[in-house]
């Protein structure tokens, strides 16, 4: 049930564009995006539901293709404050009461 | 600072011991998570409680037991500790139970157990 993330980690260059991929096997209600930078909590990005639209804000969007049971996070010239770790959770029904979160994608950039 | 308190910082301890984590939610939340870090799995979803009502539960084990108290803050109460279970142990809150738009975690600052 865990979803699956890809890469597993990703390096580049400031200003250079990434996208982070998150698939599960099962269908979804929602994706939810979270950043956590070295030795600290996670932080929310966005959360994005079924039937909803792309969210973003910023140079960092996302999409969520349901058919597919896949979420895509898009982030466009990146900024060295965009390294860390991006984590994916999902639900797999509205009040799941549960998010179950990836293994994580490591991003790093390099000035 | 996201508003939620975890204590202790770090926890360090022998096989076989029992521990206590303590995680005071942001002020409203009704919802508390814990979650287990380790290097190789991601976020471990662990429990869920919602004012003061076990709502789900992940791949906790047997030895691992959690509450949430009239006041809101939550405990999670570790025993017959193995050496696996050193881990970062996350709490984070949340205002609605899930499922809504505005599901947002905030997460707490985390304990570090080492158990030796």
């Amino acid at each position: 049930q865990q979803p699956v993330q890809s890469p597993q980690a990703v390096i580049l260059r400031e200003g250079e564009d990434a996208v982070i991929n998150c698939s599960s096997s099962k269908a979804l209600y929602s994706v939810h995006w979270y950043r956590q930078k070295h030795g600290e909590a996670p932080v929310f990005l966005m959360i994005l539901l079924k039937g909803g639209e792309q969210k973003g804000h910023d140079k960092i969007s996302a999409s969520f293709n349901e058919k597919k049971q896949q979420s895509s996070l898009y982030l466009t010239a990146s900024q060295l404050s965009y390294s860390g770790t991006y984590f994916c959770g999902t639900e797999i029904k509205f009040r799941d009461d549960k998010i179950i979160f990836g293994k994580g994608t490591r991003l790093h950039i390099l000035p | 600072d996201s508003g939620v308190t975890q204590t202790p910082k770090h926890l360090i301890t022998a096989t076989g011991q029992r521990v206590t984590l303590r995680c005071s939610p942001r002020s409203g939340d009704l919802s508390v998570y814990w979650y287990q870090q380790s290097l190789d799995q991601g976020l471990q979803f662990l429990i869920h409680y919602y004012n003061g009502e076990e709502r789900a539960k992940g791949n906790i084990l047997e030895r691992f037991s959690a509450q949430q108290f009239p006041d809101l803050h939550s405990e999670l109460n570790l025993s017959s500790l193995e050496l696996g279970d050193s881990a970062l142990y996350f709490c984070a809150s949340s205002e609605a139970p899930s499922g809504a738009s505005y599901n947002e975690q905030f997460f707490g600052p985390g304990t570090r157990l080492t158990v030796l």
